[in-house]
């Protein structure tokens, strides 16, 4: 069974500093790993995603993430945190032609205090 | 591109009343749509897999006559929740799949029902 674990609840960073919130996964087949933001009483926003190539996959907003396939990791990265980036940060896996469902991580709340 | 909506945006009823919730792809023809719930400070749970024309498939655990969920065409899909009950009391988000192209799924903003 596909499964996402993303082991911390919250993240705090100060503003300038460099970000990492981190993702584990496990999936049968070929992983498509995505990162998603939701800021309060909001739907989820696409950051960035994983399919297949460069394992380090630049998204949105200036974030990045590398695909680890021997540690079965994809760690949300920033260079500098901005106060703005304060939210909700889901990963996502998706075990394409299999279930094709979409299976989400616990969610780390990522707080940048200026 | 690549919208997806959500209609009404919150809602508050009283229990026992029906309340529907429309999500709508407003700028591409969705294959698949998916309804979601997320309870506060808690991950998303697929409810179902909604295929235009076809009846949904639903997770284990989720009441079907409970959540009715019609998907009447390419770009519109419905949840119901009937008979409400304040445990029903959730956030609930709808996403759309576009085409094979797009692997990632679309969301929408989220309704946010309050059953009193």
């Amino acid at each position: 069974a596909q499964s996402v674990a993303q082991p911390e609840d919250q993240v705090n960073v100060a503003e300038g500093n460099p970000l990492t919130v981190k993702c584990t996964y496990s999936v049968s087949g070929n992983p498509y790993l995505f990162w998603y933001v939701q800021y309060p009483n909001r739907g989820l926003q696409f950051l960035l995603k994983y399919i297949t190539g460069d394992n380090l996959v630049k998204g949105s907003y200036g974030f990045e993430a590398e695909f680890n396939k021997s540690q079965t990791s994809f760690h949300l990265k920033k260079p500098s945190a901005l106060v703005s980036d304060s939210a909700l940060y889901f990963c996502a896996v998706r075990d394409m032609g299999n279930t094709d469902k979409l299976i989400f991580g616990t969610g780390t709340r990522l707080q940048v205090f200026p | 591109g690549a919208v997806v909506s959500q209609h009404p945006s919150w809602v508050i009823c009283k229990s026992g009343t029906s309340v529907k919730i429309e999500c709508r792809s407003l700028d591409f023809q969705a294959t698949t749509m998916f309804w979601y719930r997320q309870f506060p400070k808690q991950s998303l749970m697929l409810m179902a897999t909604s295929n235009e024309g076809s009846k949904a498939t639903y997770e284990q655990g989720v009441e079907k006559d409970k959540f009715l969920i019609n998907h009447a065409s390419l770009t519109l899909s419905t949840l119901t929740v009937t008979s409400a009950h304040p445990e029903d009391s959730s956030f609930y988000i709808c996403s759309a799949d576009r085409d094979w192209t797009y692997n990632e799924q679309f969301f929408g903003p989220g309704t946010r029902l309050t059953v009193l």
